[in-house]
């Protein structure tokens, strides 16, 4: 079974400072992606990464995987307050072009003045 | 921007009740699924679907649950006779040939009572 861990669960940080989100899942995947949730809102798609090494930036967030170590890190540069939502990563396991999203546990990230 | 939508926004209703959650994937895309969120939980897969037909399902979807698209446009759930688990809201997600991500819908949050 495929299990998709993050961490932290909850990460209050000032504007201004850095910090990276760890995404660990258990076995082989074909992709990952990273998700932000807003409260009581849908989730919208901020990364997808489909090899080793793959690397993304958008803004202030930037996504890496490493698929020999089944990881991959979502960081922050500078936090400003916008950035306040919970963080999804969630992983394809090679199942066909139908393939489920398996969810890691969310990091909800808060970020004051 | 095309999106996928989702009504009703909110549903509640009693215990046993029938309930039919309705989705418009967008409209060039051929992958449909169903996710669910229990309040303050990940979001967990419930089931996708190709071709007319469902391609996967987790243990979630039992008998109580049903998908249908009935027109060249919508997709639904089923849910025949709920129960107070059942409370989550539902998103609604699809996905195009050859796309890698799926784009989720705004949710419809259902309380049953």
């Amino acid at each position: 079974e495929l299990k998709v861990e993050q961490n932290p669960l909850f990460l209050s940080m000032q504007e201004g400072k850095n910090y990276t989100i760890y995404c660990n899942y258990s076995t082989t995947s074909d992709r990952l992606y990273w998700y932000r949730q807003d409260p009581g809102k849908s989730l919208e798609s901020l990364f997808v990464l489909l090899s080793n090494g793959a690397v993304k930036q958008e803004g202030r967030l930037m996504a890496s995987l490493d698929t020999k170590a089944r990881l991959s890190t979502l960081h922050i540069t500078a936090a400003v307050h916008d950035l306040s939502a919970t963080y999804f990563c969630a992983v394809v396991k090679n199942t066909g072009t139908a393939s489920k999203l398996t969810f890691g546990t969310g990091t909800r990230l808060q970020v004051t003045l | 921007e095309p999106e996928v939508t989702q009504t009703p926004s909110h549903q509640v209703t009693q215990m046993g009740q029938e309930v039919i959650l309705r989705c418009v994937p967008i409209s060039n895309h051929l992958y449909f699924y169903w996710y669910r969120q229990i309040l303050g939980q990940k979001v967990e897969f419930l089931v996708s679907f190709y071709n007319n037909e469902i391609s996967e399902k987790s243990e979630i979807f039992d008998d109580q649950f049903s998908v249908e698209r009935p027109d060249g446009s919508n997709f639904t759930l089923k849910i025949r006779s709920t129960k107070l688990e059942d409370s989550a809201m539902y998103f609604c997600a699809s996905k195009g040939t050859g796309g890698e991500t799926q784009y989720f819908g705004p949710g419809t949050r259902l309380l049953v009572l």
